[in-house]
């Protein structure tokens, strides 16, 4: 039972251009959610965080919008560039199940083109 | 501030052996969790561990098991490894002093098991 999910594993956006990426979820005890990135080799980057209170958090190139009644979150990367190209992790936490039990979505690869 | 670090970076261990993960967290953060990514599941939690005591636990068989130490560093522990048991595990510590808060990721350990 996939609870948080990414539906499309790749995105590929021209530098300078908006990236979006979604997320969607199933279960309404989530009230936080974060967003990551991933290089290979690497442990995923901390990027953005939103709670279920709000619904835009904004951290410079950055925002994380969140639709609760659709279950949705999105992430916007304006302008993106070329260093932005990793794959991204959308996470969420239900206070039921322990604030640190972080639940993954599969994650999507952005490709930023020159 | 040196970031959360994991040894060893990588591993590879035989069917039946077991092994010991190591992670040190951020200086201060006093919860550490673990999770299990493969390319099939994703990032998956495996526990958590907070003033030595574990908090909470994910939906693993009981091969694998933890602890944390008073300086907060953490083990993990898989024994009996089963060729499946390949995977990049991750450690992440937080603060976890409010209702939710932002994890930060170690590069990871990766195990095969052969």
């Amino acid at each position: 039972d996939q609870q948080v999910k990414q539906n499309s594993p790749s995105l590929s956006v021209q530098e300078g251009r908006i990236s979006i990426l979604n997320c969607d979820y199933t279960n309404s005890m989530f009230d936080y959610f974060l967003w990551y990135k991933k290089y290979p080799a690497e442990g995923p980057t901390f990027l953005i965080s939103i709670s279920s209170i709000k619904d835009k958090n904004e951290d410079g190139r950055f925002t994380v919008f969140l639709n609760k009644s659709a279950k949705h979150l999105s992430l916007h990367i304006v302008p993106s560039q070329p260093g932005d190209s990793a794959v991204y992790f959308c996470a969420a936490s239900a206070p039921d199940q322990g604030a640190q039990k972080l639940v993954f979505g599969q994650g999507t690869r952005l490709t930023i083109n020159p | 501030k040196a970031g959360v670090t994991q040894t060893p970076r990588y591993l590879i261990k035989t069917r039946g052996q077991q092994v010991t993960l190591s992670c040190s967290p951020i200086s201060g953060h006093r919860s550490v969790s673990w999770y299990q990514q493969t390319p099939g599941q994703g990032l998956q939690f495996l526990f958590e561990y907070f003033s030595e005591t574990q908090r909470n636990k994910g939906n693993f068989p009981g091969r694998f098991s933890g602890r944390q130490f008073s300086n907060s560093r953490s083990e993990m522990n898989v024994s009996t490894l089963e060729l499946g048991d390949s995977a990049l595990y991750l450690c992440a510590s937080s603060l976890a002093t409010g209702w939710s808060t932002e994890a930060f990721f170690g590069q990871g350990t990766r195990l095969t098991v052969v």
